[in-house]
């Protein structure tokens, strides 16, 4: 079974562009969220989806922005990038909290913002 | 704030010894994770521990949660190369949100 697939797995913009960033869930599982990975640090929650509607919202600004499709799939939106928005994303899809909860990684999308 | 804290942050230790990583946290939580992420890699899943007391072992790796302590442990026993990576451990926030907040990371480099 194909696991968590992210894309693009790396990509360039510049300060102010946006970026869209794409996550397709293990197939079954109905949750998806979204991390950010600064280098040398540990993930930072960002949102999370299940059965389409966000149940979680982390610390960052309006400018992030999410959607879950009818699939599962996820989408990430970053508007009027900054430097310091240059990271490794992550996307992870779960059964849900009713399971165990555990969450299943993708390679990642990594962002570098010039 | 939930705060997850983990030590030490660095561990160089030599092929065959044995180490604990600990993990402490700030909040009631009955949920806890513990991941491996390989340098330029994503995060793969090691133990999903669901209660007190529950303990879980892989090959070299066993571990272990106190909710009464708020506290997991990472006991690595005899330890070899291929473990070196860095270990977080993950916390699920509490009253059916769906927010984890990862630990800062323990960078282990096993020496031959």
């Amino acid at each position: 079974d194909a696991g968590v697939t992210q894309s693009p797995t790396h990509l360039i913009k510049t300060r102010g562009q946006h970026v869209t960033l794409r996550c397709s869930p293990i197939s079954g599982h109905k949750s998806v969220s979204w991390y950010q990975q600064v280098l040398g640090q540990g993930p930072q929650f960002i949102f999370q989806y299940y059965e389409k509607e966000e149940r979680g919202r982390g610390n960052f600004p309006d400018r992030f922005s999410a959607r879950q499709f009818p699939n599962y799939s996820s989408e990430l939106n970053v508007n009027a990038l900054l430097l310091g928005d240059s990271a490794l994303y992550l996307c992870a899809s779960s059964l849900g909290i009713g399971n165990t909860g555990e969450l299943f990684f993708g390679e990642g999308s990594r962002l570098t913002v010039l | 704030e939930l705060k997850v804290e983990q030590n030490p942050l660095f561990l160089s230790m030599q092929e065959g010894k044995n180490y604990t990583i600990y993990c402490n946290y700030s909040t009631t939580s009955d949920r806890l994770y513990w991941y491996r992420q390989d340098p330029g890699k994503s995060l793969e899943s090691l133990f999903v521990l669901l209660s007190n007391g529950a303990v879980k072992q892989e090959g070299r790796l066993m571990a272990s949660l106190d909710t009464k302590a708020r506290l997991s442990t990472l006991h690595i026993t005899a330890a070899v190369h291929d473990l070196s990576a860095t270990y977080f451990c993950a916390v699920l926030l509490p009253s059916g949100t769906y927010k984890y907040i990862f630990g800062t990371g323990t960078r282990l480099k096993v020496l031959a």
